[in-house]
């Protein structure tokens, strides 16, 4: 069946530092990919999405491109700040029909000064 | 409202206890999605409703979960005689179209209601 795998956490970083998280998936068909991120006490949100292969999809300065390839639409950010400290969910689209979204476990990013 | 209302924020119950959550969707979306998160886990879908549609329940655990929903208003989940596997946090998020016909999967979530089973 459909489902995301995502890199578990929790991730550490100085302020400035690269970040990657990684997501990989297992899909029948198409999907579209997405990355949510849930702020402390808050809901999660959308953060960006790509609705095919080779799309890159782009928002506050973070980019995933979606991997046919290599199942993958890992998280990318060049230099991350304090205020990005969230847990981050990786989600795709399930198969025609369906009328859920499959979710990742969340990879907790924690940016220190 | 301005964003998905859910309560109680936080639910501390005893075994075989029934509780009952609440979700309170942006106004005019049509679609609400139940999910539920065990601690390490990811999101769980439960069940989706869309309009006056028959809801899609096929991701109830049990006969002991339901939900309701009336038209395009507030909706509960149930949990009756709820067990220790049942303590998790549970998400309510609504979108003004559903995943299917959309395609963009913006869904909009609450922050959702941390239930304990003791």
């Amino acid at each position: 069946g459909d489902s995301v795998t995502q890199m578990e956490g929790p991730v550490t970083l100085s302020e400035e530092a690269f970040l990657t998280i990684n997501c990989t998936y297992t899909a029948t068909g198409y999907p579209s990919l997405f990355w949510y991120v849930q702020y402390p006490g808050e809901g999660l949100q959308l953060l960006l999405k790509a609705t095919k292969a080779d799309d890159k999809g782009s928002n506050k300065g973070f980019e995933a491109t979606y991997r046919k390839e290599t199942t993958s639409f890992h998280l990318e950010k060049g230099s991350v700040q304090v205020s990005d400290s969230a847990v981050y969910f990786c989600a795709l689209s399930g198969h025609q029909g369906a009328n859920n979204l499959f979710f990742g476990t969340g990879t907790r990013l924690t940016v220190i000064p | 409202g301005a964003g998905v209302s859910q309560s109680p924020s936080n639910k501390v119950t005893e075994k075989g206890k029934d509780v009952e959550l609440r979700c309170d969707p942006i106004s005019g979306h049509t679609a609400l999605y139940w999910y539920r998160q065990r601690l390490g886990q990811g999101l769980e879908f439960l069940i989706y409703f869309q309009g006056n549609s028959a809801p899609d329940k096929s991701g109830l655990p049990s006969d002991r979960f339901s939900a309701e929903r009336t038209g395009e208003s507030v909706s509960t989940l149930t949990i009756q005689r709820t067990q220790q596997e049942d303590s998790a946090v549970y998400l309510c998020a609504s979108s003004s179209r559903s995943v299917r016909e959309m395609g963009t999967g913006e869904l909009f979530f609450g922050e959702g209601s941390r239930l304990t089973v003791l």
